[in-house]
């Protein structure tokens, strides 16, 4: 399973974007990025995935660098809502969530 | 659309005790996955089943974890005897079979408390 490296936790003010960043210098060239969450006493939720061009969705953007050795999620509004635990994670194309290996993700906190 | 459906959402028992858990998926999806959560990390896969049949269990304790899905739709997961090690967070996630599936849904999970 291809490794990914997130920060621990982050802060943002409510309302303001937040930019969640993800090293993945192993990528493959048939690996996905894909990035989920968990709000507290909650299961997992999907948020959004890409190969290699940037992808946006109503709940956030995915921007891949060129050389695909890192992406960052944005959130390009901060709610009390997004506090959560992200999970940054490299996918092989067409496999399921057996394939999916969390990490410890990266907390995010939303201060009003 | 319901989602994944998961119970108890809490249970506390004893070590050497067993226990059970339930997981009703999204309706049409073939494939269901249980996953552990022990506090502080994130979720590790414990066995997937693609309709009832087992695909990849090569995570589960199979001296004491236990899980069939009959039929093809609810499955179960069972722990016997728990040890203290097993508290976690178990959580039940199904998807679509086939090469095109790229989401995963989670249900809510169980905690799970062994005293």
């Amino acid at each position: 399973d291809a490794k990914t490296t997130q920060p621990n936790s982050m802060e943002s003010n409510e309302e303001e974007p937040v930019h969640l960043p993800c090293n993945h210098s192993t990528i493959s060239g048939t690996d996905y990025i894909h990035w989920y969450r968990q709000l507290p006493s909650q299961g997992p939720e999907y948020v959004i995935h890409g190969l290699t061009s940037n992808v946006n969705n109503r709940m956030a953007s995915l921007a891949i660098a060129e050389d695909r050795k890192s992406s960052t999620l944005i959130l390009h509004r901060a709610t009390l809502r997004d506090a959560a635990v992200y999970y940054c994670i490299l996918k092989e194309a067409g496999t399921g969530a057996n394939n999916l290996f969390f990490g410890t993700g990266t907390r995010l906190t939303v201060i009003p | 659309e319901a989602g994944v459906a998961q119970s108890p959402r809490y249970k506390i028992i004893e070590k050497r005790q067993s226990v059970a858990f339930w997981c009703n998926p999204i309706s049409g999806h073939a494939t269901l996955y249980w996953y552990q959560q022990i506090l502080g990390q994130g979720p590790k896969l414990l066995i997937q089943f693609q309709n009832n049949g087992v695909v990849d269990d090569s995570q589960l304790p199979k001296d004491r974890f236990s899980a069939e899905r009959l039929k093809g739709v609810d499955s179960t997961l069972k722990i016997q005897p728990a040890k203290l090690e097993d508290s976690a967070v178990y959580l039940c996630a199904s998807s679509l079979a086939g090469p095109r599936n790229t989401e995963a849904f989670f249900g809510q999970g169980t905690r799970l408390t062994v005293v």
